[in-house]
């Protein structure tokens, strides 16, 4: 069954470095998305990403955030400088032709740790 | 701004029994989806739903638009159903779907054997 691979599994890193997260989407989808869930909280969305450029973003996708699909099948969401409170659970979607209304597949997510 | 409420927020069944997890919404919407998340973290998609009925094995989902109110059924439950169990919608904006989810707190399931 295809899925939604995402690395890393957990980054540990100090305040203000510059971290990457990952995620290979499912081949043949077109819409994909960020979300993240901070530890005891509500999953959040970041922002959603569609024909090489971002469809949507929510308010806490700041300066400090940047996704790019650089290589056709990759995913990636850069934190440019990060703070503690970027420490949390972050899961890559994706999803068929219908973005809007088709059906979303997760990744297992990327534990992100700020010292 | 939209919230979206689940109840309850913990559940505790015994092994075999029926189980209902309830969500309820503020705004339209264009779809409401049923997720499920491991002990791990990992999140699982069950259902998307615009109406109606949808079921899968022993999960049943059912969502009424007028009433802005969607429920999880989970049939003679096994403990391999405990997780936590979130309804997220995506909010119907200037006639079309937004691509944003906002999601519930959850409903965390421990099915006791």
């Amino acid at each position: 069954e295809p899925e939604v691979t995402q690395t890393p599994s957990h980054q540990v890193t100090q305040m203000g470095q510059e971290v990457i997260l990952r995620c290979v989407p499912i081949s043949n989808h077109l819409y994909f998305y960020w979300y993240r869930q901070i530890l005891g909280q509500k999953v959040e969305f970041l922002v959603s990403f569609y024909n090489n450029e971002i469809s949507e973003k929510s308010e806490i996708f700041d300066d400090q955030f940047s996704v790019e699909r650089p290589d056709g099948s990759n995913f990636t969401l850069k934190i440019r400088s990060t703070k503690l409170e970027d420490s949390a659970m972050y899961f890559c979607a994706s999803s068929g032709l219908a973005g809007h209304t088709g059906e979303l597949f997760f990744g297992e997510g990327s534990r992100l740790t700020v010292l | 701004k939209n919230e979206v409420e689940q109840s309850p927020q913990n559940l505790t069944a015994q092994e075999g029994e029926f189980i209902t997890i309830n969500c309820s919404y503020s705004v339209g919407i264009s779809a409401l989806h049923w997720l499920q998340q491991h002990p791990g973290g990992g999140i699982v998609s069950l259902f998307m739903l615009s109406s109606g009925k949808k079921k899968h094995g022993r999960l049943i989902a059912t969502i009424n638009i007028q009433e802005k109110h969607s429920s999880l059924h989970i049939t003679a439950s096994h403990p391999r159903d405990s997780a936590v169990y979130i309804c997220a919608v995506r909010i119907m904006s200037g006639g079309a779907g937004s691509y944003q989810l906002t999601f519930g707190k959850g409903t965390k399931l421990s099915v006791i054997p």
